[in-house]
């Protein structure tokens, strides 16, 4: 299987900050490679498909980049309600092997 | 609107059984793919079945086969997950979640899951 790979596992910023959390796959994905936010007692959320399409409704102060095996999601101008988890995903393989990355849990300072 | 709101979720000992439900509206249900995605706690996601329209195909990760099974009801709008021989590893947040697809310019097909539940908690413990 292709493993996902987060990092940071979490950070801590300010409101107006720029936040970027890296993915990276094991082997490439193009640009298979979808972002959810997940907000505690909340359904998760789709923010970015294909590395870099926002997802309808998404502010855009969301941004993803990326190909092959190396993807960022850039928060521009971080806001309080931006607190949650955020996840990678690959859907370059079979279904049943599609991955997630670990998470990376974003908080306000 | 569209929503999806999965039950059944509860405390069981090892080796027994759960069936969870997830209910959907606010959409042409049985057009679409579902999935049931699970998280532990301090880890990643991780999916665990997959249904296609028509019950066309069907997939389970390999710590589901012979134990899990998933089914529909398009005249109910619901996706199920009997689970048996439960296992204290099989505790987790499940989510079920809509399959959408997006044909880009260039011919590639993105796959995601655009509607998700806020989830049902399995606990397997003695």
């Amino acid at each position: 299987d292709i493993q996902m790979t987060q990092s940071p596992s979490s950070l801590s910023a300010s409101v107006g900050d720029r936040v970027t959390i890296t993915c990276r796959a094991s082997q490439t994905v193009l640009t298979y490679l979808n972002w959810y936010q997940v907000k505690p007692g909340q359904a998760p959320k789709l923010l970015i498909y294909g590395a870099s399409s926002l997802n309808s409704g998404v502010p855009s102060t969301f941004s993803g980049s990326g190909s092959g095996t190396d993807f960022t999601l850039t928060i521009n101008s971080l806001q309080p309600e931006d607190l949650a988890t955020y996840f990678c995903q690959q859907t370059f393989s079979t279904p049943q092997t599609w991955t997630f990355g670990q998470g990376t849990k974003v908080e306000i300072k | 609107q569209v929503r999806l709101l999965e039950s059944g979720g509860g405390l069981v000992k090892p080796g027994g059984s759960l069936r969870l439900s997830c209910t959907a509206s606010g959409f042409s249900f049985s057009a679409f793919f579902f999935t049931w995605i699970r998280q532990a706690p301090g880890k990643g996601p991780e999916w665990v079945s997959y249904i296609g329209t028509s019950d066309t195909p069907i997939y389970y990760t390999d710590s589901a086969k012979g134990r899990f099974t998933i089914s529909r009801d398009d005249a109910n709008s619901s996706v199920n997950l009997q689970m048996n021989s439960l296992r204290p590893e099989d505790t987790a947040l499940y989510f079920c979640a809509r399959r959408n697809s997006y044909a880009s310019s260039s011919g590639r097909k993105y796959y995601f899951f655009d509607y998700w539940g806020p989830g049902t908690l399995v606990t397997v413990s003695s």
